[in-house]
């Protein structure tokens, strides 16, 4: 069945640096989606993509999907403490949401 | 509260007992879905409803969990006989389907964690 793979599972950054995760899926996507969960919480939905090589951006992060809609970068400038938390990205496989492991921020203040 | 809500948010039971959890979805939903999560780890899927309709059940899914969702607004999840390796939290997620896309965004409750002794 379709796999979604992240990497890496962990990042530490200090405060101010760069962050990217990167997800890659065994088959073509028609969408993927990304999700943030915050310690102790619940994952929370940031951001769709759709269209092969498509780049969009929400303030400080950037999402791309790739031509061949297999794989999808979050690139996050300038990191905060409030970026801590779990990132996720989930392809679509049937009517239901298969997810990566994620990729796990901690940032040093 | 017009978010997914979900209770118990803990549950500690003894190996062998059942356990229900419930889920309120976001009214307007016509999909429910069930996920667990271990630490670690990134959700894994167990199941999911359009209405009232179970579509799909994970092939990993022992036959001692079973779902509900009888009049297509709550559900419930019971896991009989429980494990040690049932222990886990199990999160609930509606999504309101649009036509031409398979999945919407999901939004999740903030879970029923489970402890098996």
């Amino acid at each position: 069945g379709q796999q979604v793979m992240q990497i890496p599972q962990y990042q530490h950054v200090q405060e101010g640096e760069d962050f990217t995760t990167y997800c890659n899926s065994s088959t073509t996507l028609s969408n993927i989606q990304w999700y943030k969960q915050r310690p102790g919480g619940h994952p929370v939905f940031l951001i769709q993509l759709v269209k092969s090589g498509e780049v969009k951006k929400q303030k400080r992060l950037t999402f791309q999907f790739g031509e061949a809609k297999k794989n999808s970068s979050l690139h996050i400038t300038a990191t905060q403490t409030t970026d801590v938390g779990t990132y996720f990205c989930a392809g679509p496989q049937g009517g239901k949401l298969i997810f990566g492991q994620g990729t796990e921020l901690s940032v040093k203040p | 509260d017009t978010g997914v809500s979900q209770n118990p948010r803990h549950k500690i039971t003894k190996r062998g007992q059942n356990v229900t959890f419930r889920c309120d979805p976001i009214s307007e939903h016509n999909r429910l879905y069930w996920y667990r999560q271990t630490l670690g780890q990134g959700p894994e899927f167990l199941t999911y409803f359009q209405n009232e309709a179970q579509l799909e059940k994970s092939r990993l899914l022992s036959d001692r969990f079973s779902a509900e969702r009888p009049k297509g607004s709550f559900s419930t999840l019971e896991i009989q006989r429980t494990e040690q390796g049932d222990s886990a939290m199990y999160l609930c997620a509606s999504s309101l389907t649009v036509v031409r896309l398979n999945t919407g965004e999901l939004f999740f409750g903030e879970g029923s964690r489970l402890t098996v002794l």
